[in-house]
């Protein structure tokens, strides 16, 4: 594909629902990456996909985000039980492997949740 | 514990006028340092990447400096333009898988 795409662009739910955002990374790229942004802040780490594998999910705030990866392409991020400080921008973002390039990310347009 | 700062929230400076972002860091010595530009309602884009034993990068406009004394990256965009104004990030690279850290962005506005 042209670039990494995310979906549903805007996602508005209540309280106490379950949310699943999704992620398509650019083909052949073996490095996937979640981010939040809360408005007006920077981006927080969520987790790193290399491939389907999750070497560092550090920075999942709790045990209601979780998240997985479908060999080397499509990602989910659920969030079970959404509170109202889960609202923010999800932002996906995916590089290829290779020289420094691997460190070079592009980032999908995001997803923007909003829990009332 | 590490941490990576962007000292201005926001710039304003004249069009034609180099603008200068500062980001640094502390606690930890990244391998390289990014740099990426956010417009309102996008994702961020890469704009450069410099590594730990370079002191600094070019392209075209842009430049940016990695002093691993200072624990300081200094980006400067010459000849600035109204279209530059946007959102800039830094981010380190560190740790065995070569985690990245974004600071929280300095919102740079070019005035005609």
């Amino acid at each position: 594909g042209a670039g990494v795409s995310q979906s549903p662009s805007n996602k508005v739910t209540e309280k106490g629902k379950d949310v699943e955002l999704r992620c398509d990374p650019i083909s052949g790229h073996t490095a996937l990456y979640w981010y939040r942004q809360r408005l007006g802040q920077g981006l927080e780490f969520l987790i790193y996909f290399q491939g389907n594998s999750a070497p560092d999910k550090s920075g999942l705030p709790s045990d209601r985000f979780s998240a997985e990866r479908t060999g080397e392409s499509v990602s989910t991020l659920t969030i079970q039980r959404t509170q109202q400080e889960d609202s923010a921008v999800y932002l996906c973002a995916s590089s290829s492997l290779g020289g420094t390039s691997r460190y070079e990310q592009y980032f999908g347009p995001g997803t923007r949740l909003t829990v009332t | 514990s590490q941490k990576i700062e962007q000292n201005s929230e926001a710039l304003n400076i004249q069009e034609g006028k180099t603008a200068t972002l500062t980001c640094n860091y502390t606690n930890y010595s990244p391998a390289y340092l990014q740099w990426y530009r956010q417009d309102p309602g996008r994702g961020p884009v890469f704009l450069l990447l410099i590594r730990e034993n370079e002191k600094e990068k070019r392209k075209e406009r842009l430049k940016v400096t990695f002093d691993t004394t200072l624990k300081q990256s200094l980006f400067h965009i010459t000849a600035s333009q109204p279209a530059d104004s946007a959102t800039y990030l830094c981010a380190s690279i560190s740790g065995g898988y070569q985690k990245v850290t974004f600071g929280t962005g300095t919102k740079l506005q070019v005035i005609p």
